[in-house]
């Protein structure tokens, strides 16, 4: 059974910085791209950043260009999200995915998120 | 502003056929596979249609997907109260490369 956790969310300060982290398992992670999406309370679901299998290739939305990485180990089967220079908009529930082979297809499993809130 | 434009909600009744559009441009649905997603409230996403048209093992036949020029659409037929959710079309835009979503439309049944 494919599983992904997340974990590493919390209350932040505006600037301050964050590192979130996705436990895979049930599946051979390597083979497959993987992607972070945000859903901002009450709001729609956005794409963050994807990577490719060996991590070679990554891939960004704009408003988290320069700030956010996203980064991968896959002999411990985890993906990672480093947020710095957090801001407000930046508050969201944060899905790690499963993509695709890839990178352009099917988010095929999901987390079932982590909070991210920036305050003061 | 979302790059794919969705409709903000959507509604009928039990056993209606509903559709649900996205509209988009030559960068993302014009050139790239579409794909929707059927969001319950307080779960996570969960696909419902991959390239367009395909149904992953699992998703009713009730589900349909087509896609013509730079839009598509979703369509339930033999609508439930279980299909109350929030769906968002998606697919890749080469010119900023990376995945766009829909706004997401939100489905009542009355």
């Amino acid at each position: 059974e494919v599983q992904l956790v997340e974990s590493g969310g919390g209350l932040v300060q505006p600037g301050g910085s964050l590192r979130l982290s996705c436990a895979a398992s049930g599946f051979k992670f390597g083979s497959f791209w993987m992607s972070w999406v945000r859903q901002a309370p009450g709001k729609g679901l956005e794409w963050v950043a994807n990577i490719k299998q060996d991590g070679s290739l990554e891939y960004y939305v704009d408003s988290v260009k320069g700030r956010f990485t996203i980064s991968r180990d896959n002999a411990k089967n985890s993906l990672h999200l480093q947020m710095n220079s957090l801001r407000v908009e930046d508050t969201a529930r944060y899905y790690c995915a499963r993509d695709s082979y890839t990178g352009y297809g099917s988010l095929e499993y999901w987390g079932q998120g982590t909070l991210v809130t920036v305050s003061s | 502003q979302s790059v794919l434009t969705q409709p903000p909600s959507a509604s009928g009744t039990p056993g209606q056929r509903v559709t649900v559009s996205c509209s988009g441009s030559s960068s993302n649905i014009g050139s790239n596979f579409v794909y929707w997603y059927q969001q319950l409230p307080g779960t996570a996403p969960k696909v419902l249609i991959y390239r367009n048209d395909q149904r992953p093992s699992g998703v009713p036949d009730r589900f349909s997907g087509s896609k013509s020029g730079t839009s598509a659409s979703l369509a339930i037929s033999g609508l439930r109260s279980e299909d109350e959710a929030d769906y968002y079309c998606a697919a890749w835009d080469d010119s900023l490369d990376g995945r766009v979503f829909g706004g997401g439309t939100r489905l009542t049944v009355l």
